[in-house]
Parts: structure tokens; sequence; C-alpha cells
């Protein structure tokens, strides 16, 4: 019973295209977040949602917009998609937010550009 | 401008030996630490962590070490076991309770324990 997940696992698209990841935990959570892992592997936080309100929002392209349907779920829709998007993106939640949290990660959507 | 260094991209160790993963960060108001590690094709996983009061926290086969004069942080597993093998994330933040967005990760270490 995975407590993150998230699909698609791979994405593969051309250039131009408009994609969707979906992300869903069962843990109770009131936080989640969407992590990119670019080529460098740095892990670095795009976005996050208290209880289906925005709460951090990165420097990120307005191409991605992350949509919060009700607390267990938060989506990310990318428009007009890059060469430079690709990289692993990755799904989590934690209790309620705060720094000393530990992070529950979803098993990461692989998204290639072509 | 990296504030959360690891400098090893990989690592290699022999089964039943300690193996000693390093982080070094810049940032000197960071005061919280975590480590994290991952096994191909799936998301980092919570391992260890420790706050700037200590200096050393203990779990298991793992043990964090925090030299807060040196800005530098390591991951001691011992004994190491084949199963240990994974990337290893090293986590710092910046006020202890504030928001996740504080949150800077490292690149990883790649660990491999050989049996």
């Amino acid at each position: 019973d995975t407590a993150v997940s998230q699909t698609p696992k791979y994405l593969v698209t051309q250039m131009g295209n408009d994609k969707s990841i979906k992300c869903e935990q069962n843990l109770g959570h009131d936080t989640m977040y969407w992590y990119k892992q670019d080529s460098k592997k740095f892990l670095k936080i795009m976005f996050s949602y208290n209880n289906k309100e925005l709460i951090i929002n990165e420097t990120v392209p307005n191409r991605f917009s992350p949509k919060s349907p009700d607390k267990a779920h938060l989506n990310l829709h990318i428009n007009s998609l890059e060469l430079g998007d690709s990289a692993v993106y990755f799904c989590a939640s934690s209790q309620h937010g705060t720094s000393n949290e530990k992070l529950f990660f979803g098993s990461g959507t692989q998204l290639s550009v072509l | 401008d990296q504030q959360v260094k690891q400098n090893s991209p990989s690592l290699s160790v022999q089964e039943g030996r300690i193996s000693i993963l390093n982080c070094d960060y810049t940032n000197s108001m960071f005061d919280y630490f975590l480590w994290y590690k991952k096994y191909p094709a799936e998301g980092p996983t919570f391992l260890i962590s420790i706050s700037s009061i200590k200096d050393k926290n203990e779990d298991g086969r793992f043990t964090v070490f925090l030299n807060k004069s040196a800005k530098h942080l390591s991951l001691h597993i011992v004994p190491s076991q084949p199963g240990d093998s994974a990337v290893y994330f090293c986590a710092a933040s910046v006020g202890y309770g504030g928001s996740q967005g504080n949150l800077i990760f490292g690149k990883g270490t790649k660990l491999s324990v050989k049996p």
C-alpha cells in the first residue's frame, strides 16, 4: 500500500506538448510538494501546498501549474514543454510542512522532452 | 552556489566494514540536517536527522556526526551491508520548524557495498 504514489512513472513527449503528472498520498499529511531533480542531480523544491493552499512557489516558469483538489492530491500540469524540462519530478508529503519533518517521496516521474 | 556539498560522487566499501559519507555546508544559519537514502527507480526515503544543538545522533547501524565549527557532517554506517547500496543525500535547513522551502539538498553520494 504505497504511501505517496505518482503517475506516470515515465513520460516521453514532444516539445510544445502539454502534460500532467498526478500525485496522491494516503498518509493523512497536510502538506504536499513537487521537487525536481535535474541533470546535475540536485533535488530542488518547486511548490508546496498545505491543505490545498499554495505555500511555496519557487522560481519556476509559469508554464508549470500545480493543482490541489484536496489535501491528499497534488497534480502538476506543464504547458508548452521545453527540452530543459527533462528531469525527474518527485512528489512528496509531510505532516505539517515544517523543515524539521521528514519528507515522504513518491517514486518519481522521469520526464523526457524530445 | 552550492550551499550543501557532497564532494564524493561515489564510494565503494566491503561488506562488514564502515561506510563514511561526508557532507559540507556553507550557510552557518543551517540548524537542522537530514540524510535520505535513494534506491534506483524509487523516491528518497528518510534515514536519520540531527539538529544543531547536538553533535551526534545514532539509530541502529547509522550514526550522524555534526561538526558545526567545520560546517561538516558525516554519516557512518557500521557494519555496511549490500542492502545499503544506494544514493545518499544530505540535506540542511534554516530555522528549525520553519518552512520546507528552506531545505537544501546535496547532489548525493552513491554507495556500493560489495559482498
